[in-house]
């Protein structure tokens, strides 16, 4: 694929399910991000990877949350037990650069909606 | 820490006007700002950026910025707007050693036949 893919497109999970978002970032890409967009808010930051290592994970809400990418290429992002609070859009990008990557390309993202 | 402001949530054009959307930021040293646009359902396409030097940047479908760093502004031009322009815009600035991005809250653009 020509861009980045993010799986599924649409979630509804009942409050205290767990839940698993996939991102397939454009091959070969070394950086990858993981952004939360709350509704009529901009992303907020949730954590980034250079390869398979995770070196950021400052802006993950809450211990619930856990992302991973063992492979250095597809990423998952995990939500345990969801509130009605964790309902937004999961935005993925990715870049081919290192540091810093500023070029990054967007997937189209994963609406998780907690009921 | 850095952040950035959109003063706009919703501006409303007629198809042909002109365009400005207003962002200000804040950060300590020199930013790298940018300009991406979000249409329904759709990931965020970037439209320009700034990292140094001339302060007008061109970007993609016919949209500039302008850096003012004594404004602390970073504003999306635009001299005739299209139907296919209405979107939601959001302004970002870079900070890390690495790329994180910081994002305005977005200004939704709607554009009048």
């Amino acid at each position: 694929g020509a861009g980045v893919s993010q799986s599924p497109r649409y979630k509804v999970a009942k409050r205290g399910q767990d839940v698993a978002l996939r991102c397939d970032p454009i091959s070969g890409h070394v950086s990858l991000f993981w952004y939360q967009q709350a509704l009529g808010q901009g992303p907020e930051f949730l954590t980034y990877f250079q390869n398979e290592a995770q070196l950021d994970k400052s802006g993950l809400p809450s211990d619930r949350f856990f992302a991973e990418r063992p492979e250095g290429s597809v990423s998952t992002l995990k939500i345990q037990r969801t509130q009605q609070e964790d309902s937004a859009v999961y935005l993925c990008a990715s870049s081919a650069d290192r540091v810093p990557s500023y070029e990054q390309y967007f997937g189209p993202g994963t609406r998780l909606t907690v009921t | 820490a850095q952040s950035v402001t959109q003063p706009d949530i919703h501006i409303t054009v007629s198809e042909g006007a002109s365009l400005e959307l207003r962002c200000n930021y804040s950060y300590g040293a020199t930013p790298y700002l940018f300009w991406y646009v979000q249409s329904p359902g759709q990931g965020l396409q970037l439209l320009l950026k700034y990292f140094s030097g001339d302060t007008l940047v061109q970007g993609i479908k016919g949209f500039e910025a302008e850096f003012k760093r004594s404004q602390s502004s970073f504003n999306l031009r635009k001299p005739s707007v299209h139907w296919s322009d209405a979107a939601e815009y959001f302004c970002a600035v870079g900070g890390t050693s690495y790329g994180k991005l910081t994002f305005g809250q977005g200004t939704i653009l709607t554009v009048h036949p």
